[in-house]
């Protein structure tokens, strides 16, 4: 198994580009979830998805979206990228139930200049 | 809403150190508790977790944490520190009757130095 997979790993993007982080787990889990990570001020969850075809915002949704049209795939979309959208971007996914392990995938280093 | 307090941003210890780092969460109910690693250049990773019973719960890498309800509490341990400790560590919290999201504390740096 890969476990979580993200591309890129890095990106630069001039401010008003649009652009998809890619994520996709070949575990089968049910949940999976997008946080940005900030210096100083840990995860914060994005959007995350109970499943194929649902999807719920997080804290910080405002700027992004997502879809879940398979298990495998969540993408996070930004549409128009602003300079407080650098950040490290992680996605993660657990099986579901009392299982609440999350696995993670290796982030996106992401800069809006 | 949950939330998780971490209050030491830097931590600097020298090899052979003992280690605490200290977590606080706010959530009236039942919780399950988590602490997670990122070492540099890598992803986050599971380094032990609480759901329920023994309020000692035991790691990988010789990390202990424990959970004193009272205190709302959550601190994660080391009687040793290794300079291969060197880390990022987030504390994390889930109610398991929210929409099992996990809320994570702003993290501590911990430096060991060799």
């Amino acid at each position: 198994n890969a476990g979580v997979t993200q591309t890129p790993k890095f990106r630069i993007l001039k401010i008003g580009q649009s652009m998809t982080l890619q994520c996709t787990q070949d575990m089968n889990h049910n949940y999976m979830y997008w946080y940005r990570q900030d210096p100083g001020m840990g995860l914060k969850l994005i959007y995350y998805s109970v499943g194929a075809g649902i999807t719920d915002k997080g804290e910080v949704p405002n700027g992004y979206n997502v879809s879940r049209s398979t298990t495998e795939d969540f993408p996070l979309r930004l549409e128009l990228a602003a300079p407080s959208q650098t950040s490290v971007y992680f996605c993660a996914s657990r099986l579901g139930g009392n299982n609440e392990k999350l696995f993670f995938g290796s982030g996106t280093q992401l800069s809006v200049l | 809403a949950q939330s998780v307090s971490q209050h030491n941003h830097h931590v600097i210890l020298s090899e052979a150190a003992s280690l605490e780092l200290g977590c606080n969460y706010s959530y009236g109910g039942t919780v399950n508790l988590f602490w997670y690693v990122q070492y540099p250049g890598q992803h986050l990773q599971l380094l032990l977790k609480y759901f329920s019973g023994d309020p000692l719960v035991k790691g990988i890498k010789g990390f202990e944490a424990e959970f004193i309800k009272s205190k709302f509490s959550f601190n994660l341990r080391k009687p040793s520190v290794q300079w291969s400790d060197t880390a990022e560590y987030f504390c994390a919290v889930n109610a398991p009757s929210s929409a099992r999201q996990l809320t994570f504390g702003s993290g501590t740096q911990l430096t060991v130095l060799p």
